[in-house]
C-alpha cells in the first residue's frame, strides 16, 4: 500500500540555519504530495503542496519539489527562525484516493 | 484561515463516563475525518465519513463512534471512557471526491480520563 517515511526528530538548528527534512514516498499512480506544519497546541495546517512530477510547492520561505525518479519530496528553507519551531509532516494523497497517508512527522527545534 | 472547529479544547474525565467530542465545518465539505494523535505526534486515523449519513472505520480500531446527520458537524462519542482513551484528537475536513485537495485540520481536543 501506499506510504511516506520522514527523517526521524528531533532537529535541532541554530537560527538561520539551512534545513532540510527528508520524506520519501511509495504509491502507486501519481499522487499529490504535501507538507503539514503543525504549531505547539495547535491542528495540521497546510505548509505547500505539489500535484505532479517536477513542481515545486512553496511558502514562508521553504520549498519543496516532486522528485517523481527519487520519489522524494523534501522539505527545505535556507534560513530558519525560532517561529519555525513546529512539527512538519509529509503526506500523500493518491489519484482516486480518499485518505491523506501522513509521514510519522518531524520536530524541529530552533535555538536563538 | 480553515473555518473548523472544536470543542472542548481540554477535557479531564473520569472512567466509566460517556464523552461526545463535536466538531464542526462551515466550507461545506463532503469529507470528515477524526484522528488520535500520539505523544509522539503520529497521526492515525479512527473515523472518516463521505458526506451525510456515510461513516467509516478507519485504520487505526478505535472504541468511539461517529455520527454524520448534518454536513457541518462530525461528532466524536465514547460511551464509557477509560484511562487508555488519553490522546489528542484531531478532527479534518477536504473537499471533492478526488483530486489534489488538502485537508483542513481542527485545533484538536486534549482528552485526560483518570
Amino acid at each position: 500500500g501506499d506510504s511516506v517515511t520522514q527523517m526521524e526528530g528531533p532537529v535541532t538548528l541554530s537560527e538561520e540555519a539551512f534545513l532540510t527534512i527528508n520524506c520519501t514516498y511509495t504509491a502507486t499512480g501519481y499522487p499529490s504530495l504535501f507538507w503539514y506544519v503543525q504549531y505547539p497546541g495547535e491542528g495540521l495546517q497546510l505548509l505547500l503542496k505539489a500535484t505532479k512530477a517536477d513542481d515545486k510547492g512553496s511558502n514562508k520561505g521553504f520549498e519543496a519539489t516532486y522528485r517523481k525518479e527519487t520519489t522524494s519530496f523534501h522539505l527545505e528553507k535556507g534560513s530558519v527562525q525560532v517561529s519555525d519551531s513546529a512539527v512538519y509532516f509529509c503526506a500523500l494523497l493518491n489519484t482516486g484516493g480518499f485518505k491523506t497517508i501522513f509521514g510519522a512527522g518531524t520536530r524541529l527545534f530552533v535555538k536563538a | 484561515e480553515a473555518d473548523i472547529y472544536q470543542t472542548p479544547r481540554y477535557l479531564v474525565i473520569g472512567t466509566g463516563k460517556k464523552i461526545t467530542l463535536e466538531c464542526s465545518q462551515t466550507m461545506g465539505h463532503d469529507k470528515m475525518y477524526w484522528y488520535q494523535q500520539d505523544p509522539g505526534m503520529e497521526l492515525h486515523l479512527i473515523h472518516y465519513s463521505y458526506g451525510v449519513n456515510s461513516t467509516e472505520k478507519g485504520d487505526l480500531s478505535s472504541e468511539s463512534t461517529v455520527s454524520r446527520i448534518r454536513t457541518e458537524h462530525f461528532p466524536l462519542t465514547l460511551e464509557s471512557a477509560r484511562p487508555s482513551h488519553t490522546s489528542q484528537y484531531l478532527c479534518a475536513s477536504s473537499e471533492g471526491n478526488k483530486g489534489s485537495y488538502e485537508q483542513y485540520f481542527g485545533p484538536g481536543t486534549r482528552l485526560t480520563v483518570t
